[in-house]
């Protein structure tokens, strides 16, 4: 069993969609949580993190992190063609600069 | 200010070969982490250097090895090469102390084939 499980989809939603996006872990030793972002031939680029359980909004895009069940969401409202990408959710112990464990990544398309 | 960079862009190679992909970290930066991300997966860690010396290693071959250099740039080699190592890796980096939340910044890759 993969320490991080993510849904690959691929996820195809209309223009101005609520998409919501998961993961579930198996290592309760994860303080640090992260959603990156991917574009087609680039690197990720981080779009929000949380330390430990709770909520953090930051413009349409809505983390959220229960420790208790081990799972973690991502969620864009009014989501753009722009957001179309691939989304990775990935975990790290005890320092946030160390070893990042990802999930499989879940493909987004946004249809105008 | 130049993000982390990596070279080469691509990279062909056929089995039992040897390989070297550079990176450079941001700068300010003096922790540098290496990943490999296959087709259709998320990125796995291969190892971490700081302060010139492997910190941390992923569950990955000896045959990867990798090197930091006086300046925080790094290098990672894989020897005898197979068809398994065809993937994208990626070089992010870091500050190594300090801060409360230290983000890992990564390069665009390298993307390897083995034939």
């Amino acid at each position: 069993q993969k320490e991080v499980e993510q849904d690959p989809g691929p996820l195809s939603v209309p223009e101005g969609a609520i998409v919501s996006l998961n993961c579930t872990y198996s290592n309760s030793a994860f303080q640090y949580f992260m959603w990156y972002r991917q574009y087609s031939r680039k690197g990720p680029e981080l779009l929000m993190y949380t330390y430990s359980s709770g909520n953090k909004e930051d413009g349409r895009f809505t983390a959220q992190v229960d420790k208790s069940s081990k799972y973690i969401s991502l969620f864009i409202r009014d989501s753009q063609p722009s957001d179309s990408a691939t989304y990775l959710c990935a975990m790290s112990y005890g320092t946030s600069y160390g070893k990042l464990t990802f999930g499989q990544g879940t493909i987004l398309t946004v249809h105008p | 200010d130049a993000g982390v960079t990596q070279s080469p862009t691509h990279l062909i190679k056929t089995r039992g070969q040897q390989v070297t992909l550079r990176c450079s970290p941001k700068s300010g930066h003096d922790t540098v982490s290496w990943y490999q991300q296959a087709l259709g997966q998320g990125p796995q860690f291969i190892f971490q250097y700081y302060e010139e010396e492997e910190r941390q290693r992923g569950n990955f071959p000896d045959r990867f090895s990798g090197h930091q250099f006086p300046n925080y740039s790094s290098e990672l080699n894989v020897n005898a090469l197979w068809l398994g190592d065809s993937a994208l890796y990626l070089c992010a980096s870091s500050l190594g102390a300090g801060g409360i939340y230290n983000e890992q910044f990564f390069g665009p890759g390298t993307r390897l084939t083995v034939l």
